[in-house]
């Protein structure tokens, strides 16, 4: 049980361009879903949190609209990467939480490589 | 002080050796405790929870937690080279967190043959 899937698990963009990264829970409801974004040998930085029909809270310093997220779904979140700059690379994953105890299961990742 | 200690390392155990991996945390109000294991290139998977104070056993791990002294710690028991990973230790954030989670930089841990 509890598992994320994400996609597409690698992605290569021009500069300028936007890239939308899904999360979904396959097996049980999100109510709140995560969004981290890992740079190399780096610790996980927590970017937002959603929560399903709601705005997504953001870190500080996290651009909410460059980083545009949508909660539509109880099993589906997405983040989309909006006007793409190579500063912008980086391992993103999401994770997903019912709620129970504050447990979170990650997606795999999403690798993005802006050129 | 950072919320979630951890050292860094790289903690190098021999295979078979028990591997004991510590963290520290700053709110005493924090409830909710969890390891991760992470590889490299990979994300994060969940090995372990735990809420009250003392042991909790599964498998080859056991987590141990003492609010008092504002700790919690993963030992690894018959330690495989395939439990070469960095561990993270996250704690919920009980002021305003709603559910986010905390995480310490994480250690790594390398089982030599």
């Amino acid at each position: 049980g509890a598992v994320v899937s994400q996609h597409p698990s690698w992605v290569i963009c021009k500069s300028g361009t936007s890239v939308k990264i899904e999360c979904r829970s396959l097996d049980f409801q999100a109510t709140t879903m995560f969004w981290y974004r890992q740079f190399p040998k780096q610790s996980l930085m927590l970017m937002a949190t959603s929560n399903e029909g709601s705005k997504a809270t953001y870190e500080q310093g996290v651009e909410k609209d460059k980083f545009l997220i949508n909660h539509a779904s109880l099993t589906l979140s997405t983040l989309t990467v909006t006007s793409a700059h190579p500063e912008d690379s980086s391992f993103y994953i999401c994770s997903a939480s019912s709620g129970v105890r504050e447990t979170q299961y990650f997606g795999p990742g999403t690798r993005l490589l802006v050129l | 002080q950072k919320e979630v200690e951890q050292n860094s390392g790289p903690l190098s155990v021999p295979e078979g050796a028990i591997a004991s991996l510590n963290c520290t945390y700053s709110d005493r109000g924090s409830q909710s405790f969890f390891w991760y294991r992470q590889y490299s290139g990979k994300s994060p998977e969940l090995i372990m929870s735990i809420y009250s104070n003392g042991d909790k056993e599964d498998g080859r791990f056991t987590a141990q937690l003492n609010k008092a002294s504002q700790y919690v710690s993963l030992l690894i028991r018959d330690s495989q080279p395939s439990d070469s990973a960095t561990y993270l230790c996250a704690v919920n954030r009980p002021t305003g967190g709603g559910n986010k989670l905390t995480f310490g930089t994480g250690t790594q841990l390398k089982v030599e043959l």
